[in-house]
């Protein structure tokens, strides 16, 4: 069954520490993985995007990097800052997706305190 | 451009009760999406439509129905509210053109039903 777990479910640090975020997926064949922030009341909206070939990713402070060998996936966020709080979403797509093949995880919220 | 709209923000229903939730996108997406979001899961696919007239089944469809009478509007319907639809409501569009799948998503709908 294709699955995208994600951990910690939650997790709290100080402002300015770092902190990394995994996701484990069992999605076959696979063809691009994404992480979204959620932010309280809100939609989620992209931060990085994968393809299988690719094994990092940045967008500023944050990292993402991606092992396909082992289907593994990380979030890394580098000096936090308050408003980092959110839940981070990590999603798989299967190749040649049709609307429905894309999985999304549960997600892991982030809380940063000063 | 707005992006993707939802209406209303907030609703609480009695059982047995309907209600129209309605998504609006000013980019020109061929797919639009309808996904709720429950504590401890990943968004769950509900309907979603690949074109103005087309709809199909998501994962969870049961107790919805969908509509998609015009490209830039998608439609969720819930003919006989149940307390298990309590939820978040989230609208997304995507463009077929997209090669990574990218979701755009709406702000959410909270749904209660008593």
């Amino acid at each position: 069954k294709n699955q995208v777990e994600q951990s910690p479910q939650s997790l709290i640090i100080l402002e300015g520490k770092n902190c990394t975020l995994q996701c484990n997926y069992t999605v076959s064949p696979f063809s691009n993985l994404r992480w979204y922030k959620q932010d309280t009341g809100r939609g989620p909206v992209s931060l990085t995007i994968m393809t299988f070939s690719e094994n990092t990713k940045s967008n500023g402070r944050y990292t993402a990097t991606l092992d396909a060998d082992t289907k593994q996936s990380s979030l890394h966020i580098t000096a936090s800052q308050l408003s980092d709080s959110a839940s981070y979403i990590c999603v798989v797509s299967l190749p040649y997706s049709s609307a429905s093949k894309i999985i999304f995880g549960s997600g892991t919220r982030l809380s940063i305190r000063p | 451009n707005a992006g993707v709209t939802q209406t209303p923000k907030f609703r609480v229903l009695k059982t047995g009760q309907s209600m129209t939730l309605l998504c609006a996108q000013d980019m020109n997406h061929e797919y639009m999406y309808w996904y709720r979001q429950d504590p401890g899961m990943g968004l769950r696919l509900i309907h979603y439509s690949v074109g103005e007239g087309t709809t199909a089944k998501g994962e969870v469809p049961d107790g919805y129905n969908v509509s998609r009478l015009k490209k830039q509007n998608f439609l969720l319907g819930l003919e006989s509210a149940a307390p298990s639809q309590t939820s978040v409501y989230f609208c997304a569009s995507r463009s077929y053109e997209s090669s990574y799948n990218e979701q755009f998503f709406g702000p959410g709908t909270r749904l209660t039903v008593l």
